[in-house]
């Protein structure tokens, strides 16, 4: 079964501190691999998307690196903002797109 | 360029009522999703259009859901009757074709919230 997992469900930093989100998934046949962040009420808004033969994509203080081997994804946000704060979601394409259930992120000022 | 159109975005129901959703797509997007999310769950894809055709709808409840996307363009979701379970944010994509067949740059509405009372 194609399953995509994000632990920990809810993560506290202090602001300027670095945020590692992390996303495992279960079959390693992937397409590609993206990461979206939500607001509350609000929708989701793709922040990078990494092709399964790529290894990482960056965009400003935002880095995902993709490790099909091991059916793990990581996000890196630099120096963290309360501007941040936000429910980020792993999403896998497998013909169509599996989402975990997210971390939610609270940056502390 | 103009996002994904979604209505209403609020709506409560009582249980074995219905109630309908609307979206429109980005223009010139030919692939069209609706998904669920239930609260503090990830987003579940219930129906995918390409152009006017259904994709995939495996995991539509088609007791009681049922969707149409008329013309290639706006797509309706309905739910009737309505049960306490289906409480959640309804979210409709778009992507264009070639994009939507690599899981590239999928965009979404801000969704319609329901409550099932």
């Amino acid at each position: 079964k194609q399953e995509v997992t994000q632990i920990p469900a809810a993560l506290s930093v202090p602001e300027g501190e670095n945020l590692v989100l992390n996303c495992s998934f279960t079959d390693s046949a992937i397409y590609n691999l993206q990461w979206f962040r939500q607001d509350p009420g609000k929708g989701l808004t793709s922040l990078l998307l990494i092709q399964s033969s790529q290894r990482e994509q960056t965009s400003g203080r935002l880095n995902a690196s993709l490790d099909k081997s091991s059916g793990r994804s990581t996000l890196y946000i630099a120096a963290s903002q309360p501007g941040d704060s936000a429910t980020y979601l792993c999403a896998v394409w497998w013909g169509k797109l599996q989402f975990g259930a997210g971390t939610q992120v609270v940056v502390t000022p | 360029e103009a996002g994904v159109a979604q209505s209403p975005r609020y709506k409560i129901i009582e249980k074995r009522q219905s109630v309908a959703f609307w979206c429109n797509p980005i223009s010139g997007h030919a692939t069209l999703y609706w998904y669920q999310q239930i609260l503090g769950q990830g987003p579940k894809l219930l129906i995918q259009f390409q152009n006017n055709g259904v994709v995939d709808d495996s995991q539509l409840p088609k007791d009681r859901f049922s969707a149409e996307r008329l013309k290639g363009v706006d797509s309706t979701l309905k739910i009737q009757p309505a049960k306490l379970e289906d409480s959640a944010v309804y979210l409709c994509a778009s992507s264009s074709l070639w994009q939507g067949r690599s899981g590239n740059t999928i965009y979404f509405g801000e969704g319609s919230w329901l409550t099932v009372v």
